[in-house]
């Protein structure tokens, strides 16, 4: 069964610096990628997703993530936050386009300090 | 533009009471639509999915069912509510673009 792994709990970061958020997957073929952002008391909106193609991939809000085959890792990075990024994100994998069943991590809780 | 509804945004239910939580799909047809519960900390959990009218898939086992009466209408029930049913509930649907649009969500406490 795929899994999704989200290690660290909670990072807090100073606004303006830089921010990797990390997820791994388990699943026997390349699946489909996801990150999506949840502010406090709200749905989720997705950030960036991954099906194919280039590894690097550009989402909404100044963020990116990339996809490292070798490695099982779908990390999330921002070069500089700012104190409206705090919130909690979430990585999930799929395994059928179109018509997938999402598996979430358990989600990352970002704090900025200023 | 396809949007999703879900309502109601917060619900304080007693233990035993029923339960109904509604989520509509606007601009799209034939959605596969989803339930999720979250709870503290522990991530997402996926309830029930659908792809089409009458057609409902389980996840988990639990006090709680799903019914699609309507091709773009997913309802969240139970009989009777558990303590444990706290959370905060998610709908979502996916237009096979990938990835899903969440509703707003509904936070429930079972007190």
């Amino acid at each position: 069964a795929q899994s999704v792994t989200q290690p660290d709990i909670h990072i807090t970061v100073s606004e303006g610096a830089s921010l990797e958020l990390r997820c791994n997957y388990s699943y026997g073929a390349t699946p489909y990628l996801f990150w999506y952002v949840q502010s406090p008391g709200q749905g989720l909106q997705l950030l960036l997703k991954y099906f194919s193609g280039d590894t690097l991939v550009q989402g909404i809000k100044g963020f990116e993530a990339e996809f490292k085959r070798s490695q099982s890792s779908f990390n999330l990075r921002k070069p500089s936050v700012h104190w409206s990024d705090a919130a909690e994100y979430f990585c999930a994998v799929g395994f059928t386009f179109g018509n997938e069943k999402l598996t979430f991590g358990t989600g990352t809780r970002l704090t900025i300090i200023p | 533009s396809q949007t999703i509804h879900q309502w109601p945004a917060t619900l304080v239910q007693p233990v035993g009471s029923p339960l109904s939580l509604e989520c509509t799909v606007e601009g799209t047809s034939n959605p596969n639509l989803y339930w999720y519960r979250q709870a503290a900390g522990r991530g997402l959990q996926l309830l029930f999915y659908s792809i089409g009218i009458d057609q409902i898939s389980s996840e988990v086992p639990q006090n709680l069912s799903a019914s699609r009466p309507q091709d773009r209408q997913f309802i969240l029930s139970s009989k009777k509510l558990l303590l444990s049913d706290s959370g905060f509930y998610l709908c979502a649907w996916n237009g096979g673009r990938g990835g899903y649009t969440f509703g707003s969500g509904t936070r429930l406490t079972v007190v």
